[in-house]
């Protein structure tokens, strides 16, 4: 089944130990987000890329870092996580802009 | 105050009952989600829509553009739609989100 996979589901990680969370997707589509979410809040917007053309938010944290070697994968980097980094990741993606996006079933960020 | 805006915050109903959220907006869009996000797991999308209104199941959402405003309907409702439901509108390349509506249907 066409899908959007992330791994791992969960990831423990220590204070300001690099850490690296992976989407892959079988859809062939051309827009890739990465959401952070928090408990009880509304997904936030880190980046998107459009193909390989990365998009910022203005207020994503420098610690937030993004890969995507292919059309088919998709990483997030962050490179010191803070006690404040701890959170739901969520992957989507869109064939293209103001489409219906298609969710991965999230990572679970814990940092110790 | 929040560009989209969702109520009730909670609902609880009990199986059976006829259930509506409620979704406003306050900024130009051209498309409204409706997404549900089970506890602790990912999230699904329900339904993308720019005018009128869709059915899927037991599901039905409207939307009245001139009014910025959209609803969700859940007919029959079952223990297993105890979710979040959560509206979200396209505005330029990216989704701006409702803050939630948690619904617990009790049998």
């Amino acid at each position: 089944d066409a899908m959007v996979i992330q791994n791992p589901r969960y990831q423990v990680t220590q204070f300001g130990k690099p850490v690296t969370l992976s989407c892959s997707q079988t859809l062939n589509h051309n827009v890739m987000y990465w959401y952070q979410q928090k408990s009880s809040q509304a997904p936030k917007l880190l980046f998107h890329y459009y193909d390989k053309d990365f998009n910022n938010e203005a207020d994503t944290p420098d610690n937030f870092q993004s890969r995507r070697p292919n059309t088919s994968f998709c990483f997030l980097d962050i490179r010191s996580p803070g006690l404040g980094d701890a959170a739901m990741y969520l992957c989507a993606t869109s064939r293209e802009y103001y489409n219906e996006q298609f969710f991965g079933p999230g990572t679970r960020l814990t940092v110790l | 105050k929040n560009e989209v805006e969702q109520s009730p915050q909670n609902l609880t109903a009990q199986e059976g009952e006829f259930i509506t959220i409620n979704c406003s907006y306050s900024v130009g869009i051209s498309a409204l989600h409706w997404l549900q996000q089970h506890p602790g797991g990912g999230i699904v999308s329900l339904f993308m829509l720019s005018s009128g209104k869709k059915k899927h199941g037991r599901l039905i959402a409207t939307i009245n553009i001139q009014e910025k405003h959209s609803s969700l309907h859940i007919t029959a409702s079952h223990p297993r739609d105890s979710a979040v439901y959560i509206c979200a509108v396209d505005n330029t390349d990216k989704l701006i989100f409702g803050t939630g509506t948690r619904l617990q249907v009790f049998p």
